[in-house]
């Protein structure tokens, strides 16, 4: 079965500075890919970012990084420079290989921007 | 289209009664996607279509809970005689593997049960 764990239901971070959310999962295919996804308080979801298992190099999108750690099962979302508008919920997600091919979802880290 | 679209955007119902939410894909994607999202939650998964193949059921939490999926397109959600506990925002998303199946979503149904 498949399992992601975002352990910190809530973070604060001052504007400009980075932050680091956290994301753990658990699969036992060999074969996955990770997304994250921020949806803020108008509902929609908005696709970040996303990384395969077997890439070699850390996934980047912009203020975006994801920091994989492939052999302690994490995949935490780095923003850099927050700005305002980051304020939102971020869920971290996992897709298996040849199991579910559905997205699963953690339950969320909610995020505020402080000026 | 160019985005997923769902419909309605909000629906009330009574209690018991049957209701069905739509979901129209971006076109060309294989795979579409329901979840259910209650107030503050996470995203619930119900159930998975990919292209021809059977679809994965394994998230519907209840048999009040069906969907189908015509054509490879359009797909409707019905939820019969429902209770209060439905009451969440259903989400559709669609997906295709030349994106690595990022998924793609619509803005969502907002169900109340009353």
């Amino acid at each position: 079965a498949q399992k992601i764990t975002q352990t910190q239901p809530g973070m604060f971070v001052q504007e400009k500075e980075a932050v680091t959310l956290d994301c753990t999962y658990d699969t036992s295919d060999p074969s996955y890919g990770l997304f994250w996804y921020k949806q803020p308080s108008s509902g929609e979801m908005i696709f970040l970012i996303y990384q395969g298992s077997y890439d070699q190099q850390n996934a980047t999108e912009g203020r975006y990084s994801l920091n994989f750690q492939k052999a302690r099962k994490s995949a935490n979302l780095v923003i850099s420079a927050s700005q305002l508008g980051d304020s939102a919920m971020y869920f971290c997600a996992m897709r298996g290989g040849a199991g579910r091919r559905a997205l699963t979802f953690g339950s969320g880290t909610r995020l505020q921007v402080q000026p | 289209g160019a985005g997923v679209s769902q419909s309605p955007s909000n629906k009330v119902t009574e209690k018991g009664k049957d209701v069905e939410l739509r979901c129209d894909p971006i076109s060309g994607h294989t795979a579409l996607y329901w979840y259910r999202q209650s107030l503050g939650q996470g995203l619930e998964f119900l159930i998975y279509f990919q292209g021809n193949s059977a679809p994965d059921k394994s998230g519907l939490p209840s048999d009040r809970f069906s969907a189908e999926r015509t054509g490879g397109s359009v797909s409707t959600l019905t939820i019969q005689r429902t209770q209060q506990e439905d009451s969440a925002v259903y989400l559709c998303a669609s997906s295709s593997r030349q994106s690595n199946e990022k998924l793609f979503f619509g803005s969502g149904t907002q169900l109340s049960v009353l």
